[in-house]
């Protein structure tokens, strides 16, 4: 199973929207509506900020929302904040009973 | 609050074996689906195993097929990760990660456990 596709950096400055997208195929993204993305911090472990492709997790902002047309799911970060700096990660189901997971993108805000 | 806690990384040999285990608070670990994911030094994140409540099925990339074995003891709250004829490759951050009954989320992570496999 290869991993999912991602840009591998994203930078915005503060205020503004940014997207990160995530490509696979339809025997993963494209096939179910089980993407989900993490943000993760150096040294830290992952942490959900979005799942079923749309959900937020009760706590994280509203300013992270997601979004999949075809085989391709996006995360877009609105009102971007320094503490958004970080790594994002999409992941799927696949049909192969597995998961996979996205090639990772580094957030950066200018 | 929910915790998950890793244990049993360190230093291995290529060629070795290791035994990582993984505990749970704040909630049954019983009642969940439960995966392992790693991360090499540096690098995105890999799904490696998979393991349902009961313990009765189990996944693992092919990566790991045959060289890892995923179980659970519900009745010690704690599940497994048995890793035999290690490899270089296999050095990586070890999470263990609670998924979400029915709908194929992994939510809740642990801060993981260092896994180097060196001579």
């Amino acid at each position: 199973q290869s991993a999912l596709t991602q840009p591998a950096s994203v930078s915005g400055s503060p205020g503004q929207s940014i997207t990160i997208s995530c490509t696979g195929t339809s025997s993963d993204v494209g096939g179910y509506n089980s993407v989900s993305w993490y943000q993760q911090y150096p040294g830290k472990a992952p942490k959900l900020i979005i799942y079923d492709v749309v959900r937020r997790p009760s706590g994280v902002s509203g300013r992270f929302s997601g979004s999949k047309s075809g085989n391709t799911a996006t995360l877009t970060i609105s009102g971007l904040q320094a503490e958004d700096e970080g790594d994002y990660y999409c992941c799927s189901f696949a049909s192969t009973n597995t998961y996979v997971f996205g090639t990772g993108t580094k957030v950066t805000v200018l | 609050d929910v915790q998950v806690v890793e244990s049993g990384g360190g230093v291995v040999q290529p060629g070795g074996s290791l035994r990582l285990s993984c505990t749970a608070t704040g909630f049954t670990l019983s009642n969940y689906e439960m995966n392992w994911v790693r991360q090499a030094p540096g690098e995105g994140l890999e799904w490696i195993s998979y393991i349902n409540s009961r313990g009765t099925t189990t996944y693992y990339a092919d990566s790991v097929k045959g060289r890892f074995t995923i179980s659970r003891d519900n009745a010690k709250n704690s599940l497994s990760l048995q890793m035999n004829s290690l490899r270089v490759e296999d050095t990586a951050v070890y999470y263990c990660a609670r998924e979400v009954s029915g709908t194929y989320t992994i939510d809740y992570w642990g801060q993981g456990t260092l896994v180097t496999v060196s001579s």
